[in-house]
């Protein structure tokens, strides 16, 4: 099983400053074939269903606003807020979808202000 | 627009079955995509729980394997969570979801809203 591993566990934020979270997959999800990565990003507030924010690593879900981006390759990636807004308050999860379809998640990360 | 509806008793007794249901609407169970389903613990993470293909070949978390079985009706286009043996400890909120199904150009995956499951006597 490919084991993903979140850090940090929960991170404060001033407003308007930038949220850096990171994911570690324990083997690459890079599939060489087509180079992309099978990394997906979810946001989830309380009572919500997770929301997905990137896909492929990198790809923004359409309608999400650009101050979300993804970046990595392999086996490390990383999810940055540009500029944090009140609403982005939530838990963030990143998952693979390499071995679909059986899948992971990271253990999230609680972001504040 | 694609919805998924889970259904099914929000308490169960410890020692009894969870089964929760999934109802599909606006996309065909029998079409090329795996349905599964997630839990949210509460003050946890997400685990996925398993997915199952229309027709009927399952894949599950291997720290579930042994208590899950999911099961689809295409004819109803829903589909089934079992979970046996219960504890405390899968009290939770279940989502019925799908993985993201990728073309050349981009990813999608549909998400229930979710029901919570107490287990308590």
């Amino acid at each position: 099983d490919i084991v993903m591993a979140q850090s940090p566990d929960s991170l404060a934020v001033s407003l308007g400053e930038r949220a850096t979270i990171n994911c570690k997959s324990s083997q690459s999800i890079l599939y060489n074939s087509n180079n992309k990565n099978y990394l997906a990003w979810y946001q989830q507030k309380p009572g919500q269903p997770p929301k997905l924010l990137i896909y492929w690593a990198s790809t923004r879900e359409s309608g999400v606003p650009d101050r979300f981006s993804g970046s990595g390759s392999g086996t490390d990636f990383t999810l940055t807020i540009s500029s944090l807004q009140a609403e982005d308050v939530a838990v963030y999860y990143c998952q693979q979808y390499y071995t679909t379809p059986f899948l992971t998640f990271g253990g999230g990360t609680k972001l504040e202000i | 627009q694609v919805e998924l509806q889970e259904s099914g008793p929000g308490l169960v007794k410890p020692s009894e079955t969870l089964s929760l249901t999934c109802t599909v609407s606006g996309y065909s169970i029998s079409d090329d995509r795996y349905w599964g389903w997630v839990r949210l613990p509460p003050g946890k993470g997400l685990e996925w729980i398993g997915n199952i293909y229309h027709s009927g070949s399952t894949y599950y978390n291997t720290s579930l394997k042994s208590r899950v079985s999911i099961s689809v009706d295409t004819s109803k286009n829903q589909f089934s969570l079992k979970l046996k043996s219960v504890t405390a400890a899968d009290t939770a909120v279940y989502y019925c979801a799908t993985p993201l199904y990728c073309s050349p150009t981009s990813c999608s995956g549909f998400w229930g809203q979710g029901i919570l499951v107490t287990v308590s006597s």
